[in-house]
């Protein structure tokens, strides 16, 4: 079944760690995305990908960093987490062009104490 | 500049009732809409979009949405909620400067029985 994954759900971790959060897809597309969401507010786009070897931040500045070796996964690494890193991280694919609809994971809920 | 309305936090019915979700955008060009839904603790779920052509779009669960270019606005419609359909509701456009979505702040749409 295709499907978009996000792997770890929920993850509590200590200021100054490196932290991976893993996004994969077997929709076939070619482009991904990464969201940081605040509860129950807007979604603000991070980084987002065309393809493998293509990634470009979004209009949210971020310490973040992201990867694209292969077409159905995009991890996002935060190097030295810190307590305002803390939110919910929303990963999206979709086909590429302007008209498709995003297809969402279920969320990283992450929080840095 | 480029943005997305959505003019009510929190918008409550009874259930059987029409709703009426609004959203207002402002975008140069031609615009592409989206709603989204967005149900507790997990990802977003894509209700419908406008890309061309007729105003009224129908989408998935008996949602529907009204383009009015005049107006800028893309409120979503149902002609009878369901206590099921209490959820976050977003609307995006797409921009005009990266291509990417702009995000609505989302509304809490309550279903009372």
């Amino acid at each position: 079944e295709a499907d978009i994954y996000q792997t770890p759900r929920y993850l509590v971790i200590g200021t100054g760690k490196k932290i991976t959060l893993e996004c994969s897809q077997t929709m076939g597309h070619d482009k991904m995305y990464w969201y940081q969401q605040d509860p129950g507010m807007e979604l603000h786009l991070i980084h987002y990908s065309y393809g493998v070897n293509s990634t470009e931040k979004g209009d949210l500045s971020s310490e973040s960093t992201v990867s694209r070796i292969r077409t159905e996964h995009f991890p996002l690494t935060l190097e030295s987490a810190r307590p305002s890193h803390t939110s919910q991280y929303l990963c999206a694919s979709s086909e590429l062009g302007d008209g498709y609809e995003q297809y969402f994971g279920p969320g990283t809920r992450l929080t840095v104490t | 500049a480029q943005s997305v309305a959505q003019p009510e936090d929190q918008v409550n019915v009874a259930e059987g009732n029409p709703l009426t979700v609004k959203c207002t955008y402002s975008v140069s060009g031609n615009p592409y809409l989206f709603w989204y839904v967005q149900y507790p603790n997990r990802g977003l779920q894509f209700l419908l979009k406008y890309i061309t052509g007729d105003n009224l779009v129908k989408g998935s669960y008996g949602f529907e949405a009204e383009f009015n270019k005049s107006q800028t606005s893309f409120h979503l419609k149902k002609p009878s909620a369901l206590v099921s359909d209490s959820a976050l509701y977003f609307c995006a456009v797409r921009g005009s400067s990266n291509y990417q979505l702009i995000w609505g702040a989302g509304t809490k749409l309550i279903i009372k029985p």
